[in-house]
């Protein structure tokens, strides 16, 4: 069974920082495409970033582009979100997913989603 | 960067019924590469269907897909109780991001 646990998710006052965890297990992790996914309080899913199975290709919405950065360790099957210069808007769920299929690590191909953790609560407020 | 309308905002629908949920795409994805997913409250969205009409794993032949190009359906043929969700469309594939709709949500009339 695919099993993605995200944490590292908590309060922080505007322009901190946070860095969020995803812990796979039951999944090839080093060939997975790996996302962050976020969702505010009664609204709708917004993507964030993409990163490839060799790390290669790394992709971020507008919203977060500069301020985030993804990165993965496949030797500890684990996906990471370093979050800067957070803002009130980046209150929400972070959840990490990843498509079933077999990434190619140059990021030419981004899969749909099969697999999805529980997601991980950041609040920003001051 | 392609947007994705859903409609409608709101579906209110008995059991039994038939629910058809829209997504139009503001240029045309490319391989209907075109995701369904039912998100319930207080839980992570789940995969119901990709590339417009196939169905994921362990999703129930009730649920189907279609279209092409810009517009795309989701149907739900005999809505269940637990089928009252919110529903989103994704695009995916071979542009260096995802987006997705602002979603549908299906509520029991």
């Amino acid at each position: 069974e695919v099993q993605l646990v995200e944490s590292g998710g908590g309060f922080v006052q505007p322009g901190g920082s946070l860095r969020l965890s995803c812990a796979a297990s039951g999944v090839t992790f080093s060939t997975s495409g790996m996302n962050w996914v976020r969702q505010s309080p009664g609204k709708g899913l917004e993507w964030v970033s993409y990163i490839s199975s060799s790390s290669k290709a790394k992709y971020y919405a507008d919203s977060v582009k500069g301020r985030f950065t993804i990165s993965r360790d496949n030797g500890k099957d684990s996906l990471y979100l370093q979050m800067d210069s957070l803002r009130a808007e980046d209150t929400a769920m972070y959840y990490c997913a990843s498509w079933g299929g077999h990434d190619s690590g140059s990021g030419s191909f981004l899969g749909p989603f099969d697999f999805w953790g529980q997601g991980t609560l950041v609040a920003v407020s001051s | 960067e392609i947007v994705l309308t859903q409609s409608p905002g709101t579906l209110s629908l008995s059991p039994g019924e038939r629910a058809t949920l829209s997504c139009r795409a503001s240029q045309s994805v490319s391989n209907n590469y075109l995701a369904w997913y039912q998100q319930k409250p207080g839980q992570a969205p789940r995969l119901l269907i990709y590339g417009a009409s196939s169905r994921a794993t362990g999703i129930p032949d009730r649920f189907s897909g279609s279209g092409s190009g810009t517009d795309f359906t989701l149907t739900i043929s005999r809505l269940g109780p637990e089928d009252f969700a919110v529903y989103y469309c994704q695009q995916y594939g071979s542009s260096p991001r995802y987006t997705f709709g602002q979603g549908t949500k299906l509520e029991i009339k």
